[in-house]
């Protein structure tokens, strides 16, 4: 399997922050990446895919960077309904394997 | 614009079989080139794929899963189910069905379903 270690597992900030979230993968997935953002009581909701695609729909102040076994996902400025959780998933191969996740709490 | 929706039992007891059924509105589930997945997520806890199949009926499972785990496709009702055997209270999460779509990076999902909460108890 394909370990993803996401980092930091929560943070605190403030509106209009920046802030940037960490994965990596135990072996390098070519940017086949994707970022989620999951508030409570609901599914996952698409950011991006092949690491830096922005998903339809989604603002630009998401971004994300990164090849081989590390990936980040950027929020440029954080806005009120940015307060969530973050989910990285590879899907390199079949077996599919998601970071542990990010807590984004307001300071 | 596509809509997946999981119905099923709520609760299911030990040792039977957790039944669940994706109904797909918004598009067909035998067009285009997409894989239908099914992913759970434990109360307080990360995302765990659990498989996937083509509108063929091709499979693929978590192997962690695969002994206990069927996903079947009806393209007539635009419906794809999972069957989970054996569950435990180690089962009980919330399972999430998904439309997987094709990039040159692979095949990643675009749209989930809301999920609908499984508990296994007696």
């Amino acid at each position: 399997d394909i370990q993803m270690t996401q980092s930091p597992s929560s943070l605190s900030a403030s509106v209009g922050d920046r802030v940037t979230i960490t994965c990596r993968a135990s072996q390098g997935i070519s940017n086949s990446l994707a970022w989620y953002q999951q508030k409570p009581g609901k599914a996952p909701k698409l950011l991006l895919y092949a690491a830096s695609r922005l998903e339809s729909g989604v603002p630009s102040r998401f971004s994300g960077s990164g090849s081989a076994t590390d990936y980040t996902l950027t929020i440029s400025s954080l806005q009120p309904e940015d307060f969530a959780t973050y989910y990285c998933q590879q899907y390199y191969n079949t077996l599919w394997t998601f970071g542990q996740g990010t807590k984004v709490e307001i300071k | 614009q596509v809509q997946l929706q999981e119905s099923g039992p709520g609760l299911v007891k030990p040792s039977q079989t957790l039944s669940l059924t994706c109904t797909v509105s918004g598009g067909s589930i035998s067009g285009g080139t997409f894989f239908w997945s099914w992913i759970r997520q434990p109360a307080g806890k990360g995302l765990e794929w659990i498989g996937r199949i083509y509108s063929s009926g091709s499979t693929n499972y978590n192997p962690s899963l695969k002994s206990r785990v069927t996903i079947s496709v009806d393209t007539s009702k635009n419906q794809f189910s999972l069957k989970l055997s054996s569950v435990t209270a180690a089962d009980t999460a919330v399972y999430y069905c998904a439309r997987l779509i094709y990039d040159t990076s692979g095949y990643y999902p675009d749209y989930w379903g809301q999920g609908t909460l499984v508990t296994v108890s007696s």
